[in-house]
């Protein structure tokens, strides 16, 4: 029932983008997006609900496709600031379980 | 500045040893969580709390307990430490919801307990 992650983990260049991907095997009423930096507690980024809306905040975005069971996070244009793990957080009937994370490193 | 706050950074313990984890929340949140974290396999949540003195088991709660007497403070309690539960203990909190509602998460620095 976790959903599952992918990449596990990348690391990009200043300005690169990236895609980090959330998979489940049931269907979903929302998903939830985290970073969590080194020694740091994840930090909620944004939640997207059943509709397919897609949500973004300056130059991280993602979309939710219900149908699919997948919700997809975009970075664009990374800074050095973007590193991190990633978790995707899934909400399906009564319950709530996060991913294994992706870890994202951008170097300079 | 909205905050979660719990009791210790780092902690070792011996095996068989009781141990208490606290956290507290001054958000005014209906729900609290406590989750643990290791290397590849993310976030697992242990307990989760939607009202003061109510709780819910969640995926991993073998060996643990918890207790919630206020609204702002919820603790875990490891009956008797093993050496498999080392790890990184999170504490969150957020507004009110079943588990399949839930919003935004705010999450404590974390203890990283440590059993020998």
């Amino acid at each position: 029932q976790q959903p599952v992650q992918s990449p596990q983990a990348v690391i990009l260049r200043e300005g690169e983008d990236a895609v980090i991907n959330c998979s489940s095997s049931k269907a979903l009423y929302s998903v939830h997006w985290y970073r969590q930096k080194h020694g740091e507690a994840p930090v909620f980024l944004m939640i997207l609900l059943k509709g397919g809306e897609q949500k973004g905040h300056e130059k991280i975005s993602a979309s939710f496709n219900e149908k699919k069971q997948q919700s997809s996070l975009y970075l664009t244009a990374s800074q050095l600031s973007y590193s991190g793990t990633y978790f995707c957080g899934t909400a399906t009937g009564n319950q709530f379980y996060f991913g294994t994370g992706t870890s994202l490193t951008v170097i300079p | 500045d909205v905050k979660v706050t719990q009791s210790s950074r780092y902690l070792v313990k011996r095996t068989g040893e009781k141990v208490f984890l606290e956290c507290v929340q001054d958000m005014d949140h209906e729900n609290m969580f406590w989750y643990r974290q290791d290397p590849g396999l993310g976030l697992r949540l242990i307990y989760f709390s939607y009202d003061v003195k109510m709780k819910e088991k969640g995926d991993i709660p073998e060996g643990y307990s918890v207790s919630r007497e206020k609204k702002e403070r919820f603790s875990l309690i490891l009956e008797s430490a093993s050496t498999n539960q080392t790890s990184m203990y999170l504490c969150a909190s957020s507004l009110g919801g079943g588990r399949g509602t839930l919003g935004e998460q705010f999450f404590g620095p974390g203890t990283r307990l440590t059993v020998l």
